[in-house]
């Protein structure tokens, strides 16, 4: 049950893009479609963001997109914005009821 | 949905501590149900599942055999019973449903807004 790997950092400047990698196994992404996102600012409760790799939930602006290649995950966060600068985590379903957690993102906004 | 976990506070190393989610707001029993914990600045880190009947429960190596999870569908509540407590599972912890109908959901959509556990080193 080892993490996800994600980067520690990334930033970019207002209405730029970034893209978030999650690297998993072939026992969690690379075997399930079931990749979620949250996003977590400072003293909140994650708020999912992304869910069945790339779906949205109701409420989620379109500049949120994602998407999963083998067993690695990505999330783009396109036309950056300033409350866009939050931690993000990545998340797979790994069977039996278990899941894996990616390992954080702090997203910078210049 | 309403989620309120109680139940953390200071506990010394090797002591144990029962964690309750209460719930409101959603059908319990047709959910399964899962205990999430963060490290202060930290990550996520999924710990333990149970499904809707108690029949099916998972714990991440970090916590098996320290752990218990369970559920009270009467009461809507959650339950986690944590012995033998480190300095490693200082954390906030939190409460999650899942869906289990057709074909079920496998994402967190409702947070509760977590109960702190500190075990001192």
């Amino acid at each position: 049950q080892s993490g996800l790997t994600q980067p520690r950092s990334v930033s970019g400047s207002p209405e730029q893009s970034v893209t978030i990698s999650c690297s998993g196994s072939s026992s969690d992404i690379g075997d399930y479609d079931y990749v979620s996102w949250y996003q977590q600012h400072p003293d909140r409760a994650p708020k999912l963001i992304i869910y069945d790799v790339s779906k949205r939930p109701s409420g989620v602006p379109d500049r949120f997109s994602a998407s999963k290649s083998g067993n690695t995950a990505s999330l783009t966060i396109s036309g950056l914005q300033a409350d866009d600068e939050a931690d993000y985590f990545c998340c797979s379903y790994a069977g039996g009821y278990s899941y894996v957690f990616g390992t954080g993102t702090t997203v910078t906004v210049l | 949905v309403h989620l309120v976990e109680s139940g953390g506070h200071l506990v010394e190393p090797g002591r144990s501590l029962r964690l309750l989610c209460a719930t409101s707001g959603f059908d319990f029993d047709d959910h399964a149900m899962h205990w999430v914990r963060q490290v202060p600045g930290k990550g996520l880190e999924w710990i333990a599942s149970i499904n809707w009947n108690s029949d099916t429960i998972a714990y991440a190596d970090s916590v098996k055999g320290r752990v218990s999870i369970s559920r009270d569908n009467a009461k809507k509540s959650l339950f986690l019973q944590m012995n033998n407590l480190r300095p490693e599972d200082t954390a906030l912890y939190y409460c999650s449903p899942t869906w289990e109908g057709s074909g079920g959901v496998y994402y967190f959509e409702y947070w509760g807004q977590g109960t702190q556990v500190t075990v001192p080193s």
